[in-house]
């Protein structure tokens, strides 16, 4: 199975902030097999970014993703309210597709 | 509109059966493959089954092989996942989710995601 390691596992941030979350897989992925995903507590998890740059319809735009190979990033430019949710990586490069530990973001 | 409608979880005991359905709407059930995610409190997500779009493709993780079994009714536009044999380490929320992409599995994105419906095991 592919491992996805994301640090950090969590985060103190502040309105404004922008703030990075980096995952790393065991082995190499075409970014194309690389997701994020939101989850608030008692929700279910949100499509953030697919393919590791794309961002999902309704997605607000100070989301983005980057990477290739075994290392992708989150990055939130300017932290609102709303954004303080644990996030995931996913690779569906191989079966089983495997998630990331979590990062959760709080406030400081 | 999606809309992922999951049912049938609760309390049941070691050992214990208990069938999960998901009832989906807003799109067409049979062009997309269909998937079980779960995650255990306070843990995070392990895919757990998925099903192709016809049906004729399916995966299970080794974590539940043998025990689960996935299967859909395109008819009726729901989706199950069959649970015997059940361990303490099963008690989750199973949630029901759609693959992002038409007429392909395994799937590769996970756009959209029902409630959850929460499974315990405990004597």
């Amino acid at each position: 199975d592919v491992q996805m390691t994301q640090s950090p596992s969590s985060l103190s941030a502040s309105v404004g902030d922008r703030v990075t979350i980096t995952c790393r897989a065991s082995q190499s992925i075409s970014k194309n097999y690389l997701n994020w995903y939101q989850q608030k507590p008692g929700k279910a998890p949100k499509l953030l970014i697919y393919a590791a740059t794309s961002l999902q319809s309704g997605v607000p735009s100070r989301f983005s993703g980057s990477g290739s190979g075994t290392d992708f990033t989150l990055t939130i430019s300017s932290l609102q309210p709303e954004d303080f949710a644990t996030y995931y990586c996913q690779q569906s490069y191989s079966t089983p597709q495997t998630f990331g530990q979590g990062t959760k973001l709080e406030i400081k | 509109e999606v809309q992922l409608v999951e049912s049938g979880g609760g309390l049941v005991q070691p050992g214990g059966s208990l069938r999960l359905s998901c009832s989906a709407s807003g799109f067409t059930f049979s062009n997309y493959g269909m998937n079980w995610v779960r995650q255990a409190p306070g843990k995070g997500l392990e895919y757990v089954s998925g099903i192709g779009g016809d049906g004729g493709s399916t995966y299970s993780a080794d974590s539940v092989k043998g025990r689960f079994t996935v299967s859909r009714d395109n008819s009726k536009n729901t989706l199950y996942l069959q649970m015997s044999s059940l361990r303490a380490e099963d008690t989750a929320v199973y949630y029901c989710v759609k693959d992002g992409g038409s007429y392909r599995f395994p799937p590769q994105i996970f756009d959209y995601w029902g409630q959850g419906t929460l499974v315990t095991v405990s004597s």
